[in-house]
């Protein structure tokens, strides 16, 4: 079983629609969570950490449940720029490596 | 901050020829530096962890006669494809991160073609 998988997608939406994705991680241990956005032949970056009690960055709000050991974004009214692969990523350890989904691809059309 | 700068950004190179790819913190000084490999459409696949002044720490499958890692400072890592061959084509991504932290920074990556 992979550490984190997710739903590839792709997801194709509307602008200003919302959407959710969820990702899932085999390490109940794991203490640090992330999500990464990934550009097409770009290098991932940091969109944003989660946190135990959900938090909320702009309009890209990300939930944990240990319980289940699942993450989810939700991004609200879309924009043609939010078009890229989102990782999940997730530290399963207590060193510092990090496991990566494999991404889902999230297009927003006009 | 938190800049994380990699060059080249794109090579080519001949079989059985060695690639230097080079990765530095710009703004921060990064303890730990790991180095990724993504195929297309794949996740990212750690290849190994280096810690400034030691010895990397290579994931199982990854060959560290080929893939030779140096640390050298808080702010500079390489690593070195040896005697590449095609299957070898890939992008690589380093990441850096400060002392007690978990998120990692990227570098731009290196696409290496080997013909």
């Amino acid at each position: 079983r992979k550490e984190v998988e997710q739903d590839p997608g792709p997801f194709n939406v509307p602008e200003g629609a919302t959407v959710a994705f969820n990702c899932t991680y085999s390490n109940s241990a794991s203490q640090s969570f992330f999500w990464y956005r990934q550009d097409c032949r770009k290098e991932p970056k940091l969109l944003m950490s989660v946190y135990s009690s959900g938090n909320e960055d702009g309009r890209f709000t990300a939930q944990l449940n240990r319980a289940s050991q699942y993450i989810s974004l939700l991004i609200r009214d879309s924009k043609l720029s939010d078009s890229a692969t989102y990782l999940c990523v997730v530290n399963p350890s207590d060193d510092y490596k990090l496991s990566f989904g494999a991404g889902t691809t999230v297009t927003v059309r006009a | 901050g938190a800049v994380v700068s990699q060059h080249p950004s794109r090579v080519i190179c001949k079989s059985g020829t060695s690639v230097k790819i080079e990765c530095r913190s710009l703004d921060f000084q990064a303890t730990t530096m790991f180095w990724y490999r993504q195929f297309p459409k794949k996740s990212l696949m750690l290849m190994a962890t280096s810690n400034e002044g030691s010895k990397a720490t290579y994931e199982q499958g990854v060959e560290k006669d080929k893939f030779l890692i140096n640390h050298a400072s808080l702010t500079l890592s390489t690593l070195t494809v040896t005697s590449a061959h095609p299957e070898d084509s890939s992008f690589y991504i380093c990441s850096a991160s400060g002392t007690g932290a978990h998120e990692q920074y990227f570098g731009p990556g290196t696409r290496l073609t080997v013909t």
